[in-house]
């Protein structure tokens, strides 16, 4: 059972145009969200989050949108740089049984910049 | 910022042997340190959870005689896969939480079994 979704495994973007990565959850319990980039060979790297209380989180040139009614996340890009080529992974998080947090993770898109 | 170190980055083993995978917070003290598997085009999978000192919880349907996690110090926790086959072949990462900090990741470990 996927908890955390993202529908789109790939993504191209003209350099200098709107990246936009979507992520659909199932679980209303999840109460924090991340984004997490990843290039190949490497580990996650945290790039933004939101809690469940907000509805937008904006760092630089990352926005995260929330829409809990839809169970629906985003994140934008802008203007989207060729360095932004990787893979994204949108994670929900939630207080486990055992008392941890616990990460869940989608599958990951692909997002290539064009230049 | 903090940086996680995990080794082997890669490692090739031959089936019924066992495997060592090293996860070390380098700057900082890991309360909690986590073990994730990746699939080819899967989201990566937790498959358990450690704390300093005591036992490691396990997910659901992760095998804890086959997959032995070790977390004996605050900068330090160990998966190993013991008598791996084929089908353990995976990419598996470490991630260590600090407190108020969130999660750092290792560079993961792409085991092979042949």
């Amino acid at each position: 059972d996927q908890q955390v979704k993202q529908n789109s495994p790939s993504l191209s973007v003209q350099e200098g145009r709107i990246s936009i990565l979507n992520c659909d959850y199932t679980n209303s319990m999840f109460d924090y969200f991340l984004w997490y980039k990843k290039y190949p060979a490497e580990g996650p790297t945290f790039l933004i989050s939101i809690s469940s209380i907000k509805d937008k989180n904006e760092d630089g040139r990352f926005t995260v949108f929330l829409n809990k009614s839809a169970k629906h996340l985003s994140l934008h890009i802008v203007p989207s740089q060729p360095g932004d080529s990787a893979v994204y992974f949108c994670a929900a998080s939630l207080i486990s049984n055992f008392g941890n947090e616990k990460l869940t993770f989608g599958t990951g898109t692909r997002l290539t910049i064009i230049p | 910022g903090a940086v996680v170190s995990q080794h082997p980055s890669r490692v090739i083993c031959k089936s019924g042997t066992s495997v060592k995978i090293e996860c070390r917070s380098l700057d900082f003290q890991a309360t909690t340190m986590f073990w994730y598997r990746q699939f080819p085009k899967k989201s990566l999978m937790l498959m358990a959870t450690s704390n300093e000192g005591s036992k490691a919880t396990y997910e659901q349907g992760v095998e804890k005689d086959k997959f032995l996690i070790n977390h004996a110090s605050l900068t330090l926790s160990t998966l190993t896969v013991t008598s791996a086959h084929p089908e353990d072949s995976s990419f598996y990462i470490c991630s260590a939480q600090q407190r108020n900090y969130g999660y750092t990741f290792g560079s993961g470990t792409r085991l092979t079994v042949v």
